[in-house]
């Protein structure tokens, strides 16, 4: 079966400019995930869906950050304006129905540079 | 919330050896705790999980512990070979509850020298 995949693989953009990455999950599942790893420190968590609704957002770092999933399918997380303490790499991942399976599977991640 | 904290953060081991990375988590509701690889370039991959109500949990040259009591759990490598050396990542989240985000530590960075 098809993986996580990612839209862009890079990205380098300006300081002030807008940025929308693009996650599809793995076909039927319901939960999808957004982490960011900066400067080769821990991954950390951004928000979850299930569907298409957030179950939970508490690591967002600010309202710069948006993330939808529309039609419970694949979803874009996008930064506006973009700030310098944004750039990372960015990763998504997938799993089945909650209670069945925890197994996140992970996409290949972007990596974003904000100069 | 939730705090993992990894160690060592670097790694070096000759070939056919064996390799230790410890975690401890300090929420004492986690069950869940994975492990994922990531090779240079490439995307972090699930090797290997254990759940709280297991001690031990082993597939092949890989191996899993957990210290409930302690908070701790670490993974365990034997015979390394040169293709094992990537980054690690242990982590923990609380299985089958509402909230599923891992949270991770910081990551060790293996390096099997042939």
């Amino acid at each position: 079966e098809a993986g996580v995949t990612q839209f862009p693989s890079h990205s380098v953009i300006e300081k002030g400019q807008t940025v929308t990455l693009r996650c599809d999950p793995i076909s039927g599942h319901d939960n999808l995930y957004w982490y960011r790893r900066v400067m080769g420190k821990e991954i950390k968590f951004l928000l979850h869906f299930v569907k298409e609704s957030k179950q939970d957002e508490s690591g967002m770092p600010n309202n710069r950050f948006l993330a939808e999933r529309t039609g419970g399918t694949y979803s874009t997380l996008k930064v506006q304006p973009a700030e310098l303490e944004d750039s990372g790499v960015y990763f998504c991942a997938s799993s089945l129905q909650r209670g069945a399976t925890d197994t996140q599977y992970f996409g290949p991640g972007t990596r974003l540079t904000v100069l | 919330g939730e705090n993992v904290e990894q160690h060592p953060s670097t790694l070096s081991v000759q070939e056919g050896d064996s390799a230790v990375i410890k975690c401890t988590y300090s929420d004492s509701a986690s069950n869940y705790f994975p492990w994922y690889k990531q090779e240079l370039g490439k995307r972090p991959q699930l090797i290997i999980d254990i759940r709280s109500n297991v001690g031990e949990k082993k597939d092949q040259r890989i191996a899993v512990t957990l210290n409930k009591t302690a908070k701790h759990f670490s993974l365990h490598i034997t015979e390394t070979q040169p293709e094992d050396s990537a980054v690690y990542f242990c982590a923990a989240s609380i299985y089958g509850g509402s909230q599923g985000n891992l949270i991770f530590g910081k990551g060790t960075k293996l390096s099997v020298k042939p």
